[in-house]
Parts: C-alpha cells; sequence; structure tokens
C-alpha cells in the first residue's frame, strides 16, 4: 500500500540555519504531496503542497519540490527561527484510489535553538 | 469563518466504557475523516465519511465506529476502551475532490 517515510528526529539547529527533512513515498498511482505542521498542543496545519511532479510548493519561506523520479519530497527553508520549533509530517494523497484519504509519514521534531 | 471544531478538547474515561467525540468540519467541506495520533507518532487513518456514509476505514477495529450528520457534523464512538485507546484523536474536513484536509485541534482521550 501507499506509504510515506521521513528522515528520523528530533533535529536541533541554531537560529537562523539551513533546514533540510527529507521524505521519499511510495505510491500506485500519482498522488499530491504535502507537509503539514504540528505546534505543541495544537492539531496539524497544512504547510505547503504539490499535486503533481515537478511541482514546487512554498509557503513561510519553506518549500518542497514534487520529485517523482525519485519519489521525494524533502522540505528545506534557508533559515529558520526559534517559532519553526514543532513536528512536521510529511504525508500524500492518493484522491483516484482512495478518496483523498491522507496518508502521513511518522514525523519529525524540530528544535531550534537562539 | 470557523474552521473545524471538535470536542471536547480532553476526557478521561475509565477501561471498557464507551466514549463519543464530536466534530464540526469546516464551513463548504463536506467529506470528515478521524485519525489516532498516539504520542510521539504520525496520524493514523481510522475511517472517512461522505454523505452520511462511511466511504473509507483503516485498520482499526469494529470498536470504532461513526455517524455523519445531515449538515456534515461527525462523530467518533469508541466502545469498550481499552488502554491503548489512549491517544489524540483528529478530525479532518474536506472537499471531495480537493487537495488536503483542515484539522481541528484534536480531542486528548486517557484510558485509565
Amino acid at each position: 500500500g501507499d506509504s510515506v517515510t521521513q528522515m528520523e528526529g528530533p533535529v536541533t539547529l541554531s537560529e537562523e540555519a539551513f533546514l533540510t527533512i527529507n521524505c521519499t513515498y511510495t505510491a500506485t498511482g500519482y498522488p499530491s504531496l504535502f507537509w503539514y505542521v504540528q505546534y505543541p498542543g495544537e492539531g496539524l496545519q497544512l504547510l505547503l503542497k504539490a499535486t503533481k511532479a515537478d511541482d514546487k510548493g512554498s509557503n513561510k519561506g519553506f518549500e518542497a519540490t514534487y520529485r517523482k523520479e525519485t519519489t521525494s519530497f524533502h522540505l528545506e527553508k534557508g533559515s529558520v527561527q526559534v517559532s519553526d520549533s514543532a513536528v512536521y509530517f510529511c504525508a500524500l494523497s492518493d484522491s483516484e484510489t482512495s478518496y483523498d484519504k491522507v496518508i502521513f509519514g511518522p514525523g519529525t521534531s524540530l528544535s531550534v535553538i537562539p | 469563518d470557523a474552521g473545524v471544531t471538535q470536542s471536547p478538547t480532553h476526557l478521561i474515561k475509565t477501561r471498557g466504557q464507551q466514549v463519543t467525540l464530536r466534530c464540526s468540519p469546516k464551513s463548504g467541506h463536506d467529506t470528515v475523516s478521524w485519525y489516532q495520533q498516539a504520542l510521539g507518532q504520525g496520524p493514523q487513518f481510522i475511517f472517512q465519511y461522505y454523505e452520511e456514509e462511511e466511504r473509507q476505514r483503516g485498520n482499526f477495529p469494529d470498536r470504532f465506529s461513526g455517524h455523519q450528520f445531515p449538515n456534515y457534523s461527525s462523530e467518533l464512538n469508541v466502545n469498550a476502551l481499552l488502554l491503548g485507546d489512549s491517544a489524540l484523536y483528529l478530525c479532518a474536513s474536506s472537499l471531495t475532490g480537493s487537495h488536503g484536509y483542515t484539522f481541528g485541534s484534536g480531542t486528548r482521550l486517557t484510558v485509565v
């Protein structure tokens, strides 16, 4: 079945450092890909998405490019802030085969220190 | 515009009891999905409701059941609670054919 794999955390970075969180997926169809963020004690918020190959999703300085050839959707940010500390989930949805069901990776915890 | 609202926010139940969690979807959304998120893990899909019927189901036992009402709101019921059912239960709404969910803040269920 469809699945998502993410790099294990926790990840600890200094403020203004470059961030990469790796994500790869397995899917039978042509899924949409997402990054969600969860701040402590809260639900999940959609950070960015890409719906087809070579699309780049971007939001709040974060970006990720849908790479079909490597089945990847790595999250990057050029300069992280303390307020970016959260858990980040890579996810996919194959609306052709599963009616928009979203499958999540295990999450990567990010801590940014001043 | 209200997003997804869930109630209650926190709940403590005793093993063997039954619980009902509630969700009101974002205005304009017609699909409600429920997820279980254990501590330190990603959300696991329980089931999805559309047009008042269960459209998809994840790998959860029949103790987990749900309902969707004509106004698109939804309930999640869990019978015969086990300690392992302790988790954050997330409701997500979407418009069929769109890409991505809007999540509520969740209900934290503790089974003792």
